[in-house]
This record gives structure tokens, sequence and C-alpha cells, in this order.
């Protein structure tokens, strides 16, 4: 069973830092891509970014909004998606989860979700 | 900004089938990019409901059905449920050069009278 489990939301100040972790299993993470999507409060679902596997390269690529302050990363070796979020503005507020992410030419979407963590940003 | 129209909500009784739209443009849907649907029962995270315009995962009810025609996908409910509530989000690939590439539409709860 694909389980992926996020951690590490809480409370930060306008223009702090945070990280958040995926810990993923039930199937072969090294070959996945993986994606983080967010959900501000009583709003919709916006994409933040993506990272390939390390053999499509392990690049990444992010949505606007958050480019140049989020950092994708990931740890095959302990099956684990990171979000490093930095320079954090209040319209960052939102629940945060850690998706798999299928890409194969017309065809791209989010097979698996974990169940999101909350992060506030708040003075 | 979501990319992709969808009404705010739709309802129906049970029993009843009820369709949500979901409209694009030359960049996304169009661009012939697949639409996938996403349920979001409340207080949960979304869930893979319909991908490549009409497949289903397993263990997905054959009452949930999707289909897409030029720049616009919808997803059908069909024998409508108490547990069907919830909001349901469509989701591409958009390739114009600014702004997100995997966008989703605005989301449409549907409501069981």
């Amino acid at each position: 069973e694909v389980q992926l489990v996020e951690s590490g939301g809480g409370l930060v100040k306008p223009g702090g830092s945070l990280r958040l972790s995926c810990a993923a299993s039930g199937f072969t993470f090294s070959n996945a891509w993986m994606s983080w999507v967010r959900q501000a409060p009583g709003k919709g679902l916006e994409w933040v970014g993506r990272i390939k596997s390390k053999t499509d390269g392990g690049t990444t690529d992010y949505a606007a909004p958050v480019k140049g302050r989020f950092t994708i990363s990931r740890d095959d070796s302990k099956n684990t998606l990171y979000l490093q979020m930095n320079s954090l503005k209040t319209e960052d507020t939102a629940v945060y989860y850690c998706t798999t992410l299928i890409v194969a030419t017309i065809r791209r979407f989010f097979d698996y979700w974990g169940q999101g963590t909350l992060v506030t940003v708040s003075s | 900004q979501s990319v992709l129209t969808q009404p705010p909500s739709v309802s129906g009784a049970p029993g009843q089938r009820v369709t949500i739209s979901c409209t694009g443009s030359s960049s996304n849907i169009g661009a012939g990019y697949d639409v996938h649907w996403y349920q979001q029962l409340p207080g949960t995270a979304p869930k893979l409901l319909i991908y490549g315009n009409s497949n289903r995962p397993s263990g997905v009810p054959d009452r949930f059905s999707g289909s897409k025609s030029g720049t616009s996908a919808s997803l059908a409910i069909t024998g409508l449920q108490a547990e069907d509530e919830a909001d349901y989000y469509c989701q591409s690939y958009d390739s114009s050069l600014s702004g997100s590439k995997y966008v989703f539409g605005t989301g449409t709860k549907v409501t069981v009278l």
C-alpha cells in the first residue's frame, strides 16, 4: 500500500523558514517523480513544484509564486521528499500535500496524495 | 488564480445524475493534454478519481465517468449517493510560457439533497 506521510508544518513568522518532509513507502521511491501541492484555507488546489527521479535527471521545477524561495529535494536512501521554504509570506499559509507525479507525454497527473501538513505564516 | 473554470456548485437528489464541467483553453486542454479529476471529501486529502480523461483507478465506482472534447471536459456522477458529497477538481497541464504548468480547476462542491 502506498503511503505518503508529511511532517514539519507549523506556525512561522513572515520572512521565516520551514522545512517539510514526506516519508514514502509502498512503492519504489527512487523511480518516482514527486510533487508538492498546496491548498490555502477554504481555497482550491495549487501546484507548488516537482522533482524528477535521479534516473531522469533529478531536476526541479516550481510554480511562479514560489520560485526562488522554495526548494524541493529528495533523499532516496531515506525514501523521503523535502520542501525547504524560505522568505515565507502570509499568502503561503496552506495545507501542503506531498504527491506522486505521473508524467507520460500528454498524461500528467498526481497519483497518490499524503494527508497534508498545515503551514501558517503569521506574525 | 485557477486556469481551468468549473461551476462553484452542483446538487442533485440521491439516484440522480449530475455533471461538472471544466473549461480550459488552447494552451492546456485544447492543446491535447489529458484531463484528470480528484475528489476531496470533507476534511480529507484529495484522491485521484479519473485519469487520462476517462479512466478510473482501481476501486473507483463505475458511476463516475469522464469525457473530454475540444477545450473542455466533464465529470458525470450517475446514481448519486450521499457519500459523493465532496469537492471535485479537474486538472491538466498548461504549455504557456508563463504561469503554472500543472493547473487545477476552481473546484465544484457537490451537494446531495
